[in-house]
């Protein structure tokens, strides 16, 4: 079975913070992803990377960054977090057009 | 500017009954398409898929159809289960390509 695991499932930050969130995935996949979902707006992308080293910007990178320096962990930052940063994160990884998922992370930044 | 669209947010339906999820595309490079679901407080999981050399996929009590003139597809649940409620998201990616384009989403009430 593949896995996608993030680090939390719930998190709390206050404003300003540099907030840091996890992504490990076991089936050697190359393509890492980080997505937010809103109600109404869907899953937007955040950035994505196909390789170590390698980023791409989503539809929505503003205030964050990501790290890829390992194939099975992708980490998304939070530079200083603001209140509109208060979303569900949403890992996943992909090879061969499907994509698999992690548990979901709900931050609240208050 | 939204490439995959399903403009039902919400749908219920009675259990036992068809459940049709809608979901519309713009990019004609698109060519291979999926049907998530997802429950609260939980990642998507992948529920179908089809090729864009089909025009339909089956598996079980899930049927996806896909009208490439039309940019088109939907997912046909038969017959309905209250498990079955929860949001289904519509995406599709191109063979090119290694991004996925997801939909808004659907939310399915299945009343029981």
């Amino acid at each position: 079975d593949v896995k996608v695991t993030q680090s939390s499932r719930y998190l709390v930050k206050r404003t300003g913070e540099k907030v840091f969130l996890e992504c490990v995935q076991d089936m050697d996949h190359e393509n890492m992803f980080w997505y937010r979902q809103d109600p109404g707006l869907g899953l937007r992308l955040i950035y994505f990377s196909y390789d170590v080293k390698m980023k791409e910007k989503g539809d929505i990178p503003e205030g964050y960054s990501v790290s890829r320096e390992k194939k099975e962990r992708f980490s998304l930052i939070l530079e200083s977090a603001s209140t509109n940063q208060t979303s569900m994160y949403l890992c996943a990884s992909s090879f061969t057009g499907l994509a698999f998922f992690g548990q979901g992370t709900r931050l609240t930044v208050v | 500017d939204q490439q995959v669209k399903q403009n039902s947010p919400s749908l219920s339906v009675q259990e036992g009954r068809i459940s049709i999820l809608n979901c519309d595309y713009t990019n004609s490079m698109f060519d291979y398409f999926l049907w998530y679901k997802k429950y609260p407080a939980e990642g998507p999981t992948f529920l179908i898929s089809i090729s864009s050399i089909k025009d339909k996929n089956e598996d079980g009590r899930f049927t996806v159809f896909l009208n490439k003139s039309a940019k088109h597809l939907s997912l046909h649940i038969v017959p309905s289960q209250p498990g079955d409620s929860a949001v289904y998201f519509c995406a599709a990616s191109a063979y090119t390509g290694n991004q996925f384009y997801f939909g808004t989403g659907t939310s399915l009430t299945v009343i029981p």
